[in-house]
């Protein structure tokens, strides 16, 4: 088992819809949590990252993350098209393992107008 | 803007040849990753530096695969022999000192071994 899990996909939506993308993971050390997104071709690029539990807010983006069930969701308000991509989940523990993200598989959107 | 640098940005090769791929991170990020990533998949860490010390190599295949930082700044990932396996996205990645989960990545060099 992954220590990171995430539903590959793909997710189709149309342009205005609210997309729900979601990360499961095992290691209880993971303290820190982040969004990456990846268009074609491109290396990721850091949209969210928040650390322990709770909600992050930024524009039409929000992070949650549940600690008591080992739940990441990434929310995006107001779907664009430009949104499509692929979004990837990660963690990391601190500590010792300072800076060692471990990924989940991605998931792959698209928003159709 | 600044952004990590990578070359070459496509890399074809055949097998049991020898590869080299390139890395400048942003300027001032004392730590640098190397991940790779199979088409279909997540990143995962191949090696972290801070500044010219490995600091974790645990995932790299050191019978093909060595990485160094030699003045830490840039770095080379070279893999010798390439095997069909090897044929992935190599990206690099660069953070600051004080947030190294603050991960900024290069564009990657896209590998295909035949």
């Amino acid at each position: 088992q992954k220590e990171v899990e995430q539903d590959p996909g793909p997710l189709s939506v149309p342009e205005g819809a609210i997309v729900s993308l979601n990360c499961t993971y095992s290691n209880s050390a993971f303290q820190y949590f982040m969004w990456y997104r990846q268009y074609s071709r491109k290396g990721p690029e850091l949209l969210m990252y928040t650390y322990s539990s709770g909600n992050k807010e930024d524009g039409r983006f929000t992070a949650q993350v549940d600690k008591s069930s080992k739940y990441i969701s990434l929310f995006i308000r107001d779907s664009q098209p430009s949104d499509s991509a692929t979004y990837l989940c990660a963690s990391s523990a601190g500590g010792t393992s300072y800076g060692k993200l471990t990924f989940g598989q991605g998931t792959i959107l698209t928003v159709h107008p | 803007e600044a952004e990590v640098a990578q070359s070459p940005r496509y890399k074809i090769t055949e097998k049991s040849q020898a590869v080299a791929f390139w890395c400048d991170p942003i300027s001032g990020h004392a730590t640098l990753y190397w991940y790779r990533q199979i088409l279909g998949q997540g990143p995962e860490l191949l090696v972290q530096f801070q500044d010219e010390s490995v600091v974790d190599d645990s995932q790299l295949p050191k019978d093909r695969f060595s990485a160094e930082r030699l003045k830490g700044v840039d770095s080379t990932l070279k893999i010798q022999p390439a095997e069909l396996g090897d044929s992935a996205m190599y990206l690099c990645a660069s953070s600051p000192q004080s947030s190294t989960d603050t991960q900024y990545f290069g564009p990657g060099t896209r590998l295909t071994v035949l």
